[in-house]
């Protein structure tokens, strides 16, 4: 069965630091969102993307991030300068076969990459 | 804005018992969609059950039951004779599709279901 994947699945980092976190979604999705989840916390949207570029983003999404479509298949977030605050859980998901039907907006996440500021 | 509130933070059963977790969700728009995702121990968010606004049909998936109450702005989720593996936190979401097909996921803070033998 076909699935989100993400790399790594865990990142430390020091304060400051650049990091690129990245996701493989779903060959024939057509949506794609970041979600982070601070330990302990609920899961919080930062972004959608959609046709090459953002459909949608939160006010955690800052100038400190931004997202990427490199390819065909990855799909990336990057965050320029970390902080001890920006550590969590980072989920990458995708919804929306190709040709399917809208109603269908089920989002499939991947297992996650924990990023650790220090 | 949206808002979906779990108010079980944690619950804790023994296994065969049945369970009711609560979900109660705010919005202004009138088609939505709501969402169940189990987040086992391992951290990965399992997507559970998608239900829309128009459609109240209760629906059961083999332990699993789900009960839509439009009228209560409730979509609580039931497990039946629940089990150790079920031991997870679930999550209630809800996606508006007026702001388009890729709009976001807005959960609630979830519940952390602890099954004990």
């Amino acid at each position: 069965e076909p699935e989100v994947t993400q790399t790594p699945s865990h990142q430390v980092t020091q304060m400051g630091q650049e990091v690129i976190l990245r996701c493989v979604p779903i060959s024939n999705h057509l949506y794609f969102y970041w979600y982070r989840q601070i330990l302990g916390q609920k899961v919080e949207f930062l972004v959608s993307f959609y046709n090459n570029e953002i459909s949608e983003k939160s006010e955690i999404f800052d100038d400190q991030f931004s997202v990427e479509r490199p390819d065909g298949s990855n799909f990336t977030l990057k965050i320029r300068s970390t902080k001890l605050e920006d550590s969590a859980m980072y989920f990458c998901a995708s919804s929306v076969v190709q040709g399917a039907t809208s109603y269908r907006r089920e989002q499939y996440f991947g297992p996650g990459t924990r990023l650790t500021v220090t | 804005a949206q808002k979906v509130t779990q108010a079980q933070t944690e619950i804790s059963v023994v296994e065969k018992e049945d369970v009711t977790l609560d979900c109660v969700y705010e919005t202004r728009d009138t088609t939505y969609y709501l969402f169940w995702y189990k987040q086992p121990p391992s951290g990965e968010l399992v997507f559970l059950i998608r239900r829309n606004s128009f459609d109240e049909q209760n629906e059961i998936s083999g332990r699993y039951s789900w009960n839509f109450q439009k009228s209560t702005s409730s979509f609580n989720f039931t497990i039946t004779a629940s089990q150790v593996v079920d031991s997870a936190v679930y999550f209630c979401a809800l996606n508006i599709v007026g702001a388009g097909t890729a709009s976001k996921l807005t959960f609630g803070t979830g519940t952390r279901l602890q099954v004990t033998l």
